[in-house]
């Protein structure tokens, strides 16, 4: 059990388009997902706290307008990097918590975005 | 917020010799201390964990120690093996149900 999902692993886009991303809890309800974005041989920053019927939370210095974050159901969050720039690139690896649950994250596989 | 430091950034040991990785973090109100293995490219795994309430804690070849008055965690891992080279990153859980992660060690186990 918890499995977390993300699509799509890899994304090749053009400057000035918008990609979206999903994350998934497979067998478990997450009223919480998280938002890392891990840049070469750097650790994981959180960019954000997705929260299942409400706004997400973001962390300092992370454009809400830019990153659009949307948890509409229990076991689905959506991260969408709107006018991407080449700086943007990243890999960008989600976690979701159990419902009630205060710590553990199980993390996504990770999507890889490359803004040409 | 929570701060958590880890280091050095690599480490280099013989196969089946031991390797201990240090972390320390800032908030007293951090309660859980993950462990994780990340392989190139892939999702950072969780090999282990630890709860404030207990100050150690093993499973087969790994384990942790946990100092909360000191707020160091080590990440202890004995007869190493070539497939345990990666990098390690410990995490902190603070008073906001937040992680904070360190810089990450990249462990190389030489054959």
């Amino acid at each position: 059990g918890a499995v977390v999902s993300q699509h799509p692993s890899r994304v090749i886009c053009k400057s000035g388009t918008s990609v979206k991303i999903e994350c998934r809890s497979l067998d478990f309800q997450a009223t919480t997902m998280f938002w890392y974005r891990q840049f070469p041989k750097q650790s994981l920053m959180l960019m954000a706290t997705s929260n299942e019927g409400s706004k997400a939370t973001y962390e300092q210095g992370v454009e809400k307008d830019k990153f659009l974050i949307n948890h509409a159901s229990l076991t689905l969050s959506t991260l969408t990097v709107t006018s991407a720039h080449p700086e943007d690139s990243s890999f960008y690896i989600c976690s979701a918590r159990r419902s009630g649950a205060k710590a553990e994250q199980f993390f996504g596989p990770g999507t890889r975005l490359t803004v040409l | 917020g929570e701060n958590v430091e880890q280091h050095p950034s690599t480490l280099s040991v013989q196969e089946g010799d031991s390797a201990v990785i240090k972390c320390t973090y800032s908030d007293s109100a951090s309660n859980y201390f993950p462990w994780y293995k990340q392989e190139l490219g892939k999702r950072p795994q969780l090999i282990i964990d630890i709860r404030s309430n207990v100050g150690e804690k093993k499973d087969q070849r790994i384990a942790v120690t946990l100092n909360k008055t000191a707020k160091h965690f080590s990440l202890h891992i004995t007869e190493t093996q070539p497939e345990d080279s990666a990098v390690y990153f410990c995490a902190a859980n603070g008073a906001n149900s937040k992680l904070t992660f360190g810089k990450g060690i990249t462990l190389s186990v030489r054959p």
